[in-house]
């Protein structure tokens, strides 16, 4: 089991936002997050807790290691207004976080 | 460029079954291990199920074991979801996605999806 945390939240631009993921046993980094805007798909942005996917901007980061996780966004920018979410690969069956919905104060 | 195509949603009644496609471009089908996701109406997203590339593996969530099949045809490029005694809880949008692993892991392109509606 995934469980992220705040499920929203809103930050002015420019902000340092950070999620958080937490699972139920140690996933030992197999750890994924994705990006998903309303009625769109969802975007792959981190593999392996911390591998920054091809193309995604450098505003993004993840840390963790063990059961807790962190997505961050450095500098938050309008256009990231979107949901996120976790995704543990250690084992199937593969499970989400709940997501996280970021929003612009 | 990557594409991924799913077809075959619509409104069926609780029990009753539904096959779903997903017809795949733009890159070499036959190598790469696919899922299946969904999305209830306004809520997270849930992982369905997996095939590896030859379709010899294949990994359910439990809400969905015993009920729903995944299944590939290598030569027509195109996943399918054999979906059996539909719930209404069933009902959302699912989508296929690409794995670029050899196990399941995660996704890095997905269709934009098909409406399932489970319903009396």
């Amino acid at each position: 089991q995934m469980t992220q945390s705040p499920s929203s939240l809103s930050a002015s631009v420019g902000d340092r936002v950070t999620i958080t993921c937490r699972a139920s046993q140690d996933i030992r980094k197999y750890l994924a997050w994705y990006q998903q805007k309303p009625g769109k798909v969802p975007k792959l942005l981190i593999v392996a807790a911390s591998t920054l996917e091809s193309g995604v901007t450098s505003r993004f980061s993840g840390s963790g290691s063990g059961t807790d996780y962190i997505l961050t966004i450095s500098s938050l920018q309008p256009e990231d207004v979107a949901t996120y979410y976790c995704q543990q690969y250690k084992s199937a069956p593969l499970s989400f976080g709940g997501g996280t919905k970021v929003e612009i104060k | 460029q990557v594409q991924l195509v799913e077809s075959g949603g619509g409104v069926v009644q609780p029990g009753r079954s539904l096959r779903l496609s997903c017809a795949a471009s733009g890159f070499t089908f036959n190598t790469y291990g696919m899922h299946w996701v969904r999305q209830a109406p306004g809520k997270g997203l849930e992982w369905v199920t997996f095939i590896s590339y030859d379709g010899r593996k294949k990994y359910f969530a439990d809400s969905v074991k015993g009920r729903f099949n995944i299944s590939r045809d290598n030569s027509k490029s195109t996943l399918y979801l054999q979906m059996d005694s539909l719930r209404d809880e069933d009902t959302a949008i699912y989508f296929c996605a690409r794995d670029p692993n050899s196990q399941p892991y995660y996704f890095d392109y997905g269709g934009r999806g098909t409406r399932v509606t489970v319903s009396s």
